[in-house]
């Protein structure tokens, strides 16, 4: 059964820098790309960054470039977040996805599994 | 961006009848054969849930009264019979190409 359990959400200051962690099993963690995606209080879902299975590609989104870095153990099956210079627009809860995979699909299919979610709040 | 623009924004269903959720892409989202179109229930207090990839394969366990018509820029959740479990908001996203883009949200509620 697959499980992604996020951790590491407390409350920061506009400024400083936290890292969250994303803990999964009921899969080979290495054969599947993962997301961040975030949601803000009462508002809709967005996508943050991705990493692929290896490790070697990741993609942010404009709003995070320069400040989040995406990586992942695959021998702790383990996601990560580093999230620098926090403001308070990034205040939301963020979830880790699983990326769909299917043979001879390249690229990236969607998302079909997400854990429950972290709450990282930015207030001075 | 590929932006999607969901309509409606919200919708009351009596149970037992029929809803439609439109969702427009600013870019065709065929590639190599596949739609790279899916659709997501968020239901309240929850995590998303993958209900439809590939704009009309249904995730497992999704019931087969969800279905995705339209192809291309232009696509529809239909629920040919709507269930008190239904309830939530309902998000499209696009996946061509990153950044992956969600549409805002339709929320779902019961009449």
């Amino acid at each position: 059964q697959v499980h992604l359990v996020e951790s590491g959400g407390v409350v920061v200051q506009p400024g400083e820098s936290l890292t969250l962690s994303c803990a999964t099993s009921g899969f080979n963690f290495r054969n599947y790309a993962m997301h961040w995606v975030r949601q803000a209080p009462g508002k809709g879902l967005e996508w943050v960054a991705l990493i692929s299975g290896d490790g070697i590609e990741e993609s942010y989104s404009d709003a995070v470039k320069g400040r989040f870095t995406i990586s992942r153990d695959n021998s702790k099956s383990t996601l990560y977040l580093q999230m620098n210079s926090l403001r308070i627009d990034d205040t939301a809860v963020f979830f880790c996805a699983r990326g769909l995979s299917r043979i001879g699909i390249p690229g990236n299919i969607a998302f079909d599994f997400w854990g429950q979610g972290t709450l990282v709040p930015v207030s001075s | 961006d590929i932006v999607m623009t969901q309509s409606p924004l919200s919708l009351s269903v009596t149970p037992g009848e029929p809803a439609s959720i439109s969702c427009r892409s600013s870019h065709s989202l065929n590639s190599n054969g596949f739609t790279y179109f899916s659709w997501y229930l968020q239901k309240p207090g929850q995590s998303p849930q993958l209900l439809i990839y590939l704009r009309s394969t249904r995730a497992s366990g999704v019931p087969d009264r969800f279905s995705c018509s339209g192809s291309g820029t232009d696509f529809a959740l239909n629920i040919s019979r709507v269930e008190t479990e239904d309830v939530g908001t309902y998000y499209c996203m696009q996946a061509l190409q990153t950044p992956i883009t969600f549409g805002q949200g339709t929320r779902l509620d019961i009449k």
